[in-house]
């Protein structure tokens, strides 16, 4: 079984640049999940997408950060413009329909390593 | 306070030995609770789940909540180089509640 796929892998840019992060989840799952991992830091959820609509997107910067699901399978997380703070790793993870259960089992991607300058 | 806290280390041990990371936490509505192993330049993969209170057991794994003090634990028997890793303790409400990780601990097994 394939994982998820994200790319880029590495990123770098300077402060107020734009910069797009790709996903592609395990075939079948209908949760899927960005997370940003400051360095020292657990991963923190910055939107969660139940097919293509979302679920909770209450810790994501929305002046700068936006992200979409479209047909529900691959999503996209854009950061415009990125500043200092903005570096980090950037997680995608998917899961199988929560339907209002946990989400325990999620699978993560290797992630997009994010340096701004 | 944060809501779930850890030991960041780093931890340092023989191999062979037994190995015992906790996490505290405290929000009383969490239900799951969850370890993630996270090797460097690599995304989480998870390890163990628990649901409320309890033991658990998985081979060389064994994870432990005490919801009363609001603190849980993994240990690691015969502890093995390849688990030198960032173990997450990471833990969940129900329904649609997202999932909050803890800061994570840095192991390292020296042969």
């Amino acid at each position: 079984e394939a994982g998820v796929a994200q790319s880029p892998r590495y990123k770098i840019i300077e402060k107020r640049q734009s910069v797009a992060f790709w996903c592609n989840p395990i075939s079948g799952h209908a949760t899927l999940y960005w997370y940003q991992q400051i360095l020292g830091q657990g991963p923190k959820l910055l939107i969660q997408f139940q097919n293509n609509g979302v679920v909770d997107d209450s810790q994501l910067p929305k002046d700068r950060f936006s992200a979409e699901r479209l047909k529900g399978v691959d999503s996209t997380l854009k950061i415009q413009p990125a500043k200092l703070e903005d570096s980090a790793v950037y997680l995608c993870a998917s899961s199988l329909d929560r339907v209002g259960g946990p989400s325990y089992e999620q699978y993560f991607g290797p992630g997009t390593r994010l340096t701004v300058t | 306070q944060k809501e779930v806290e850890q030991d960041p280390g780093p931890l340092s041990v023989p191999e062979g030995a037994i190995v015992s990371l906790n996490c505290t936490y405290s929000n009383s509505a969490f239900q799951y609770f969850m370890w993630y192993r996270q090797y460097s330049r690599k995304g989480p993969e998870l390890l163990m789940y628990t649901y409320s209170s309890g033991n658990k057991e998985d081979g060389r794994f064994t994870a432990q909540v005490d919801k009363s003090s609001k603190y849980i634990s993994l240990f690691i028997r015969d502890s093995q180089p390849s688990d030198s890793a960032t173990y997450l303790c990471a833990m969940e409400g129900t329904s649609y509640d997202k999932v909050i990780f803890g800061p994570g601990t840095s192991l390292s097994v020296i042969p």
